[in-house]
């Protein structure tokens, strides 16, 4: 079973405030994404990486940083959090681009 | 682009109907499709999906979808729902270059 953690759950910052996101896979997969989810526009997709040390721009990169520190852990930077990026934040993996993702459990995030 | 169109955003029905959710995509090569389902506070996992072969692919409790190229469409079954299939509903299309992509999801109620 594919297996995709996230931390924290759930976060609550201020306007300007500097939050990290973590997600670890153990499944040895390639590629790992960071998506935010909302209402009326599904999930959107920030940031991906295919490696240690690689990051590739998704749909929605304004305003977040993304790195990739080993195979197995996706960190998503917020350096100024915005009212705008409350959302839900999900992280996922595939061993291939057009494969399978596995979703982690996501983060709530509420900036206040 | 790839897209995927969900056209209908909530669906009620009662327990022991029948369910059929439409997703319609739009790419221009032979598409990955994927069925995922979100169940409340909770990540998005696999129902099914669809690479090749047999148009008509199984997937977990008792869901189905068939791939039919000439409509491009990925339609959802189920024959029989339980008051457990209450969830988000989420069809997405994937391809080497870009990943997948997600319609907005049907949101599923069913009653008893």
């Amino acid at each position: 079973e594919a297996a995709v953690t996230q931390s924290p759950r759930n976060k609550v910052t201020v306007t300007g405030g500097n939050v990290t996101l973590s997600c670890r896979q153990t499944n040895s997969h390639n590629y790992m994404y960071w998506y935010r989810q909302d209402t009326g526009h599904g999930l959107r997709l920030i940031h991906y990486s295919y490696g240690a040390g690689n990051l590739q721009i998704g749909d929605v990169p304004d305003g977040y940083k993304a790195t990739r520190t080993t195979q197995e852990d996706f960190f998503l930077l917020l350096e100024l959090a915005s009212p705008s990026q409350t959302s839900l934040y999900f992280c996922a993996s595939s061993d291939f681009i057009q494969d399978t993702q596995y979703f982690g459990p996501g983060t709530r995030l509420l900036v206040l | 682009a790839q897209s995927v169109t969900q056209p209908d955003a909530r669906v009620t029905v009662s327990e022991g109907a029948s369910l059929q959710l439409r997703c319609k995509y739009s790419y221009s090569g032979t598409p990955y499709l994927f069925w995922y389902v979100q169940y409340p506070r909770q990540g998005l996992q696999l129902l099914l999906k669809y690479y090749s072969g047999d148009p008509v692919v199984q997937g977990v409790n008792g869901f189905e979808a068939e791939f039919i190229k000439s409509n491009s469409s990925f339609h959802l079954r189920k024959a029989s729902v339980h008051w457990s299939d209450s969830a988000v509903y989420f069809c997405a299309v994937s391809n080497y270059a870009q990943g997948l992509t997600f319609g907005l999801g049907t949101r599923v109620s069913v009653f008893p």
